[in-house]
Parts: C-alpha cells; sequence; structure tokens
C-alpha cells in the first residue's frame, strides 16, 4: 500500500477539466512539494509539475498542480486523446527519509 | 540533450547478484544527485536509491536497504546498482533518474526530472 493516496483511475471526455487527487502526511505532502509524474503506455515517466508552481519547458500550461495541507492536485484542462496515461505523484518524506510515490491514477479519455 | 541510458539487467535465480549501470550525458553530471526507480510491470513505480553528487550520502528504501548498494563514478558519468540477495519480488523495470539538485532532496526542486527507459531485471530460478 502506497503512503500517499491517489483515485486508480479517472475519465473525461476531449475538452474538459479533469482533477487527479494525491492525499498524504504531514511529513510529506504537509512539509514539502510535490511531483507529478505522467507516464504514456511503453514508456518510461515524465516530469509535469513540480514545487507549487514549476512547469519544465515543454509541458503544457493545460497542466497545472496545487497542494494544500496535506493533499495536493493535479489539473489538467482542455482534455486531450493523447493525455491518456497513468499519472503519479512524488514527494520526499521527512519521517521516512525516503522518495515516496503514490499508486498512481490511469487517465481515460472517453 | 540529457540522455540516461540503463543496461545490465538480466534473469537471475534467487539470492543472486547483478550490477546495473547508467551512463549520462547531456549535462554536467558531477552537479546532481542520481536516483534508481523501479516499476513492477503493469504496476507503480518504487524509489529505490539515491546518491548526492560526491558520493558523499547515499539512501535506500527499506525494502532494498542492506542489500543493494547505490555508486557513481563522476569521471565516467556514469550510476551503478549493485543487487545483492535478489528475490522474486525484486522483478522489476529499473529507471536510472537524474535528481533535480546536487543532494539526494532539496526543497522546491524537482525529485526526478529526467528518466533513462529502464532495464528489465528477472527473479526466477
Amino acid at each position: 500500500q502506497s503512503v500517499l493516496t491517489q483515485p486508480p483511475s479517472a475519465s473525461g471526455t476531449p475538452g474538459q477539466r479533469v482533477t487527479i487527487s494525491c492525499s498524504g502526511r504531514t511529513s510529506n505532502i504537509g512539509t514539502n512539494t510535490v511531483n507529478w509524474y505522467q507516464q504514456l503506455p511503453g514508456t518510461a515517466p515524465k516530469l509535469l509539475f513540480y514545487s507549487h508552481n514549476q512547469r519544465p519547458s515543454g509541458v503544457p500550461d493545460r497542466f497545472s498542480g496545487s497542494q494544500s495541507g496535506t493533499s495536493a492536485s493535479l489539473a489538467i484542462s482542455g482534455l486531450q486523446s493523447d493525455d491518456e496515461a497513468d499519472y503519479y505523484c512524488a514527494v520526499w518524506d521527512d519521517s521516512l527519509t525516503a522518495w515516496v510515490f503514490g499508486g498512481g491514477t490511469k487517465l481515460t479519455v472517453i | 540533450e540529457v540522455q540516461l541510458v540503463e543496461s545490465g539487467g538480466g534473469l537471475v535465480q534467487p539470492g543472486g547478484s547483478l550490477r546495473l549501470s547508467c551512463a549520462a550525458s547531456g549535462f554536467m553530471f558531477d552537479d546532481y544527485g542520481m536516483h534508481w526507480v523501479r516499476q513492477i510491470p503493469g504496476k507503480g513505480l518504487e524509489w529505490v536509491s539515491g546518491i548526492n553528487w560526491s558520493s558523499g550520502s547515499a539512501i535506500y528504501a527499506d525494502s532494498v536497504k542492506g542489500r543493494f548498494a547505490i555508486s557513481r563514478d563522476n569521471a565516467k558519468n556514469s550510476l551503478y546498482l549493485q543487487m545483492n540477495s535478489l528475490r522474486a519480488e525484486d522483478t522489476a523495470l529499473y529507471y536510472c533518474a537524474k535528481g533535480g539538485c546536487s543532494f539526494t532532496s532539496c526543497y522546491g526542486k524537482a525529485a526526478f526530472d529526467f528518466w533513462g527507459q529502464g532495464t528489465a531485471v528477472i527473479v526466477s530460478s
């Protein structure tokens, strides 16, 4: 069982806005900044968003992240079929002195 | 362009050993911490180990502590993972990942900003 809790699945229609949640603890999300990754089928994970408001170059501004208290969320606006992928949150845990991942959310574009 | 190329995976019997390598290019290797992250096929991601820029600090997930050892050779722009006493549950795709800073963790920096394509490890008799 993962230290961070994500819903196993999410779905939306093209053009819609969807959000994916990530729930943790004071020792991780409550203290440190959350990273979000996208993993397209058969490929390595790719960094999408980190540190409250940082988006790597090349990542569309349709992707945004936020966090408050011990929870974080990834929002995807203007949903496209190419966004079908697994999404993971990750954060440093001060108590475990380790990086922890959420279990992942499979996004389906209907 | 950042490139990370893993090698060394394969089939090994339970209790055996394997050494993974990661060749890095396209960035100042000795300026960044590096990590190994694994993924059981069809399952989620699990961080395995990280090492800081100078090899002065190495950290491990509890699941591999005492069995795996991470190391790096900055002169060769290479990262390694020595895996001993392998178990069936270590079967996974192992990714090499570049850290977002010099250390194994830095507030406000990305955790793992570039990833390799992975090398598969199968532990089976």
